[in-house]
């Protein structure tokens, strides 16, 4: 297993509300990435953070917000869910925000579900 | 914009035999990284091999290799002496150089190993 930790495992949310997903990065990673994992596709990127700050988003909506703090842990923030958001949100760390230090090491996931 | 295409929803394969996924890709980038993760039942996404494109040597990594043509855009990933851990999804995955260190993932091939 790698040292990516997220929480919670499971969180069930009604269409509008907003929901805070929490990724704690391994020991020594500056660098967090967020995927979305829709059901039987792969993981499609979301952003990344880099030393506190946005580093690269995808083609998500501005509803889709992030946080990385001084200790690189991070939060993924989705405002106004719709059904379609329903997924496995998975959260990468790697060691440094550039392809050369390209490996990343990925949480479990958190399993949204929308109603 | 890059795309990754894995052709096989599905594959099967008897314990001890050998298997090959495939993967194409499409970019106009002359430098970039490609990779091989697994995700079993389990959800967390592990590592099996990457290929930097300037690296003419395909990898291998224990039972795991990969054949990397550069030229086709091709870059499927052979399983020897398959164990039944080796069940999972397996997803190939792209990523640009000197751009941070998003990943582009394609849909994914789901393996079974039978006993």
């Amino acid at each position: 297993e790698t040292g990516v930790t997220q929480s919670p495992t499971h969180l069930i949310k009604t269409r509008g509300q907003q929901v805070t997903l929490r990724c704690s990065s391994q020991s020594g990673h500056n660098t967090v990435s967020w995927y979305q994992q829709a059901l039987g596709q792969g993981p499609q990127f979301i952003f990344q953070y880099y030393r506190e700050e946005e580093n690269g988003r995808g083609n998500f909506p501005p509803r889709f917000s992030g946080l990385q703090f001084p200790n690189y842990s991070s939060e993924l923030n989705v405002n106004a869910l719709e059904l379609d958001d329903s997924a496995l949100y998975l959260c990468a760390s790697s060691l440094g925000g550039r392809a050369r230090d390209y490996e990343q090491y990925f949480g479990p996931g958190t399993r949204l579900t929308v109603t | 914009a890059q795309t990754v295409t894995q052709s096989q929803p599905e594959m099967s394969v008897q314990e001890a035999e050998t298997v090959t996924l495939s993967c194409t890709y499409d970019t106009s980038e002359s430098n970039y990284y490609l990779f091989w993760y697994k995700q079993p039942p389990s959800r967390q996404m592990i590592l099996v091999i990457r290929q930097e494109a300037y690296k003419q040597q395909n990898a291998t990594e224990n039972r795991f290799s990969v054949n990397f043509q550069k030229a086709a855009k091709s870059f499927s990933l052979k399983i020897s002496d398959s164990q039944l851990g080796d069940t999972a999804m397996y997803f190939c995955a792209f990523m640009k150089d000197n751009a941070g260190n998003m990943l582009t993932f394609g849909g994914g091939t789901r393996l079974m190993v039978k006993p």
